[in-house]
């Protein structure tokens, strides 16, 4: 099974600044990789898709990039609302989700 | 207007067998494959499997041997089946799908299930 290693599991960051959360992939998943926000008490919502899709209604500070084995989600300007945990997920060979990055406002 | 909805008992004692129901709407469950994903409290999301269009199904190989997915087509249902329920099975359990063009983009709102005595 591939493994999914995501870090930093927690990060803080003040508001306008840039955000950057990585994936580590176990074996090559060819940009088989989404990320998904998910808000206390709610259902992850996708972010992007395909390593650097952006879903509609997604705003465009979010980004995301990588190959490989090494994938990276950026937040160019980071708001009040990003509050949230963020997961990757591979889905080149079955589906593995990331631990997950907790990220909140300094 | 498609939605995903689970439902099952909110408490399930240990050694006993989980049974839960995705009931789905909007959508025919020979046209779009649904997976269970479960998150402990205060931790990560889990694959669990998934049942294709088809009627076959693929597990993560660290649950297969406790669990089983199965689906009535008529009555727009996917259910979960897991046993040997120990408290490191309390998590809340989502249904998703693949119902726009990517995998996890359409999710249920989620059941908790509390495993205790």
């Amino acid at each position: 099974d591939i493994q999914m290693t995501q870090s930093p599991s927690f990060l803080s960051a003040s508001v306008g600044d840039r955000v950057t959360i990585n994936c580590k992939a176990s074996q090559n998943i060819n940009k088989y990789l989404n990320w998904y926000q998910q808000k206390l008490g709610e259902a992850p919502k996708l972010l992007i898709y395909n390593t650097n899709n952006l879903q509609t209604g997604i705003p465009s500070r979010f980004s995301g990039s990588g190959s490989g084995t090494d994938y990276t989600l950026t937040i160019s300007s980071l708001q009040p609302e990003d509050v949230a945990t963020y997961f990757c997920l591979q889905h080149s060979s079955r589906f593995t989700f990331g631990s997950g990055t907790k990220l909140e406002i300094k | 207007q498609v939605q995903l909805k689970e439902s099952g008992p909110g408490l399930v004692q240990p050694s006993q067998t989980l049974s839960l129901t995705c009931t789905v709407s909007g959508f025919s469950l020979t046209s779009y494959h649904v997976s269970w994903v479960r998150q402990p409290p205060g931790k990560g999301l889990e694959w669990m499997g998934v049942i294709w269009t088809g009627g076959s199904t693929a597990y993560n190989s660290l649950l297969k041997s406790r669990l089983s997915i199965s689906r009535d087509i008529s009555k727009s249902q996917v259910f979960l089946k897991m046993n040997s329920l120990q408290t490191e099975d309390t998590a809340t359990y989502y249904c998703a799908s693949k119902l726009g063009a990517h995998y996890f983009d359409y999710w249920g709102q989620g059941v908790m299930v509390t495993v205790s005595s």
